[in-house]
């Protein structure tokens, strides 16, 4: 059975600070994929990475997939409110295969 | 381009009835998943429909169906209704061409409650 594990389950941290979320499995992964969803809404997409140790930023976030694209990890530069909302990694192990996801990080961030 | 609608966003239904929930995906898009998310399982892959075929299928009963139409909107059916199928049903569409074909469009959500 294919599991992505995040970690940690629940981060609540003042603003300004810095973390990382990481996204674990035992299966290789032809991509990855972030997500953000807040209350009441579905996820929305974040980044896809797909080369072992490819690194994407957005903003504040930069993404890291592993070199042997098994992990992924999501690391917040400066916390901000608005940073707010349970992120999701998802991975396939091809175009055709069903999207794993994981069980997601709960993040809050203090004023 | 629109995003992903679903219809009804909200819905109380009674244990044993039965149910369905529709999805128009983003123009274009011919694959659409269905997710359950609830407090406790998180995001569970309930299936995928490409072309009007099911094309992956997660662990969920036979109660739980679905059906893709040649326009590519979907709908999902739950029939006989538990209490535990209380929950935030939604759809995701994608493209189907390069690493485009992994990247989930979310609908906002149906949330079902079972009484």
């Amino acid at each position: 059975t294919q599991l992505l594990e995040q970690s940690p389950q629940f981060l609540s941290i003042q603003e300004g600070e810095n973390l990382t979320v990481y996204c674990n499995s035992s299966s290789v992964f032809s991509s990855l994929q972030w997500y953000r969803q807040e209350p009441g809404e579905g996820p929305v997409l974040l980044v896809t990475v797909v080369t072992g140790g490819e690194v994407k930023k957005l903003k504040r976030l930069t993404f890291q997939f592993g070199d042997a694209r098994k992990d992924s990890s999501l690391h917040i530069t400066a916390a901000q409110p608005g940073d707010t909302g349970l992120y999701l990694c998802a991975g396939a192990r091809s175009s055709a295969s069903k999207i794993i996801f994981g069980s997601g990080t709960r993040l809050s961030i203090r004023p | 381009k629109a995003g992903v609608t679903q219809t009804p966003r909200y819905l109380i239904k009674t244990r044993g009835q039965q149910v369905t929930l529709s999805c128009s995906p983003i123009s274009g898009h011919r694959s659409v998943s269905w997710y359950q998310q609830t407090p406790g399982q998180g995001l569970q892959f309930l299936f995928e429909y490409f072309s009007e075929t099911q094309r992956n299928k997660g662990n969920f009963p036979g109660r739980f169906s679905g059906r893709q139409f040649s326009n590519s909107r979907s709908e999902m059916n739950v029939s006989t209704l538990e209490l535990g199928d209380s929950a935030l049903y939604l759809c995701a569409s994608s493209s189907t061409s390069g690493t485009a074909s992994y990247e989930q469009y979310f609908g906002p959500g149906t949330r079902l409650t079972v009484t």
